[in-house]
């Protein structure tokens, strides 16, 4: 079975513009969740999505935003990139709801650099 | 306020011996808690889960344990292999609320075993 993937692997933005990312969960799996890890703040849950529905949010500002569609991919938008948004960008898959009780699949993320 | 303590950012040990990380957290009633292992350049890979009425949990040369008393979860590697280096991160989730939804991770330990 093919694992998460994740593109575009590296990207290089500038302040004020927008970004969009993508994930592929494993086949199967429903349940999709992304994570923002700097060395600073470490690894933080931004969101889960799950049948197409946002389930659970972190606490980021509203300019995080994302989407899953009906095949369970799933895309992460960053609008208006700060500095500080320059992070890499994991996201995990499970075949259930519910990212406590069940074991997250991470991809290799994206490592996102704003200018 | 909720803080989650890895016991130290790096431990370092001879092959062969048991390696013990800590995870200690203040003002969390976790319901479930996690550890995974980290790469450089990789995406997290799930260890283990525990839930908080379990005390112990083992998964080869793995051991956890959970003790909600002493708010604090040991993660054991015995017979370590310079191959088990890697950072080791642990996270919660708390019950109620919209489920099970959020993960919160420790800041991770980084593990380098000697040959």
């Amino acid at each position: 079975k093919a694992g998460v993937t994740q593109t575009p692997r590296y990207l290089i933005k500038t302040r004020g513009q927008q970004v969009t990312l993508s994930c592929s969960p494993i086949s199967g799996h429903r349940s999709v969740s992304w994570y923002q890890q700097t060395p600073g703040q470490g690894l933080q849950f931004l969101f889960e999505y799950f049948s197409e529905t946002q389930r659970n949010k972190g606490n980021f500002p509203g300019r995080f935003s994302g989407r899953q569609f009906s095949n369970s991919r799933s895309e992460m938008n960053v609008s208006t990139l700060e500095l500080g948004d320059s992070a890499l960008y994991l996201c995990a898959s499970s075949s259930s709801l519910g990212v406590a009780q069940s074991e997250q699949f991470f991809g290799p993320g994206t490592r996102l650099t704003v200018l | 306020s909720q803080k989650i303590e890895q016991n130290s950012e790096a431990l370092n040990i001879q092959e062969g011996k048991t390696a013990t990380l800590t995870c200690n957290y203040t003002n969390y009633s976790p319901a479930y808690l996690q550890w995974y292992r980290q790469d450089p350049g990789r995406g997290p890979v799930f260890l283990l889960l525990i839930r908080e009425n379990e005390k112990e949990k083992r998964k080869e040369r793995l051991k956890v344990t959970f003790d909600t008393t002493l708010k604090q979860s040991l993660f054991h590697i015995t017979a370590s292999q310079p191959a088990d280096s890697a950072t080791y991160l642990c996270a919660l989730a708390v019950a109620g609320g919209t489920s099970y939804g959020k993960l919160t991770f420790g800041q991770g330990t980084i593990l380098t075993v000697h040959p």
